[in-house]
């Protein structure tokens, strides 16, 4: 059973077109966070949001922590092919962090 | 070094044979954990250590498992008479502390193949 889910689990797109892709859990987290991991190489941390309701905007890149801090979502404006990766979301569970499975991004050029 | 280091980078074994998986944290960095990506797949706990601490090995998937950090630097990630089903990407990261804030650095990670 997973913590996190993430959905969807596989998006391809155009590039220029904007997209949102999600993270839920039915616990709630002290923090959560997103990463992006790229073929061959491990996750990098994109942000962490702590505050139940939180927006962090990263460029092009929105994150938003929901009020219940039990769910988030990435916002991503006028996507490039550079965005192209897996996109993970970790939650803070007791002193270590467990992670969704990810939404596989592709961004056609 | 610059970040965490993984050794080997690929690893191709034989079914029943035991695998040593080593991992060089980032230099000062308190916290060390190890996670297991089967293909396509997210991040699978396995252990975490915490400087002195005895370390958290609920994520084990069994004793076969097995791992050591010396001097609160390196580590070594144990896995004996593997199986095919260990095949994976193994991660390593490190953090400065450990805390909800603690931004994760991973290395490359060591792609496991039981034949």
């Amino acid at each position: 059973t997973q913590l996190l889910e993430q959905s969807p689990q596989f998006l391809s797109i155009q590039e220029g077109e904007n997209l949102t892709v999600y993270c839920n859990s039915s616990s709630v987290f002290s923090s959560l966070q997103w990463y992006r991991q790229e073929p061959g190489e491990g996750p990098v941390l994109l942000v962490t949001v702590v505050t139940g309701g939180e927006v962090k905007k990263l460029k092009r890149l929105t994150f938003q922590f929901g009020d219940a801090r039990k769910d988030s979502s990435l916002h991503i404006t006028a996507a490039q092919p550079g965005d192209t990766g897996l996109y993970l979301c970790a939650g803070a569970y007791g002193q270590n962090f467990v992670f969704g499975p990810g939404t596989r991004l592709s961004v056609l050029p | 070094g610059a970040g965490v280091s993984q050794s080997p980078s690929n690893k191709v074994t034989e079914k029943g044979k035991d695998v040593e998986l080593r991992c060089d944290p980032i230099s000062g960095h308190t916290a060390l954990y190890w996670y297991r990506q089967s293909l396509g797949q997210g991040l699978e706990f396995l252990i975490y250590f915490q400087g002195n601490s005895a370390p958290d090995k609920s994520g084990l998937p069994s004793d076969r498992f097995s791992a050591e950090r010396t001097g609160g630097s390196v580590s070594t990630l144990t896995i004996q008479r593997t199986q095919q089903e260990d095949s994976a990407v193994y991660l390593c990261a490190s953090s400065l502390v450990s805390g909800i804030n603690e931004k994760l650095f991973f290395g490359s990670g060591t792609q496991l193949s039981v034949l």
